[in-house]
């Protein structure tokens, strides 16, 4: 079975200030990983997502993720925060390819960002 | 740009009644899905649907929820007989071919 563990329930950080998301997975199959991003009252927004190739991965608004697959993890990282980036993030693993496509989300990360 | 669109956005009923959640996936997309969000807790799978049929379901898509495609362009939820605890965010999603999943922005169902 397949999980995901997002480490923190809450991330702090100033306005300009760098932010790092962290999201740890289980999976004994290859994976494909995703971030989502849920401002308040809307739906879930993809930010971007790892298939295959390289592990570096750089989605929307400036966000990028990293996937290590020897640490298990898909951390999601940004230089300088913005006020209109405070979130809710969630980390979301499928896998194997050619299977149904469904998601396993971890438990989400609001993201605060403060003057 | 393409976007799965759900309605209603918002439905409260009351015990016991049936509800219907109906969702337009984009075009061109042959995987659908339902995931619900109970207020404060993580995004839940319920059930995968392609070529007309339900390809995977989770344990909480048990015999009160239905899923149907009836025509060319809708995707509908039914929950036969609400309760309590079916109050949720229920979102549907869509997929061209099952790798990238784009959601809708979601129907809140409260039961009362």
């Amino acid at each position: 079975a397949q999980s995901v563990t997002q480490l923190d329930s809450q991330v702090p950080v100033f306005e300009e200030a760098p932010v790092e998301l962290r999201c740890n997975y289980s999976s004994s199959v290859s994976v494909y990983l995703f971030w989502y991003v849920q401002y308040p009252n809307q739906g879930l927004q993809l930010l971007l997502k790892y298939l295959s190739g390289s592990t570096l991965v750089k989605g929307i608004n400036g966000f990028e993720a990293e996937f290590k697959k020897s640490e298990t993890s898909f951390h999601l990282t940004k230089p300088s925060a913005h006020m209109s980036d405070a979130a809710e993030y969630f980390c979301a693993v499928s896998g194997p390819p050619g299977n149904t496509g469904k998601l396993i989300f971890g438990q989400g990360t609001t993201l605060q960002v403060k003057p | 740009e393409p976007e799965v669109t759900q309605t209603p956005s918002h439905q409260v009923t009351q015990m016991g009644q049936e509800v219907i959640l109906r969702c337009v996936p984009i075009s061109n997309h042959l995987y659908f899905y339902w995931y619900r969000q109970i207020l404060g807790q993580k995004v839940e799978f319920l059930v995968s649907f392609y070529n007309n049929e339900i390809s995977e379901k989770s344990e909480i898509f048990d015999d009160q929820f239905s899923v149907e495609r009836p025509d060319g362009s809708n995707f509908t939820l039914k929950i036969r007989s609400t309760k309590l605890e079916d109050s949720a965010m229920y979102f549907c999603a869509s997929s061209e071919v099952a790798d990238t999943i784009y959601f809708g922005e979601g129907s809140w169902l409260t039961v009362v």
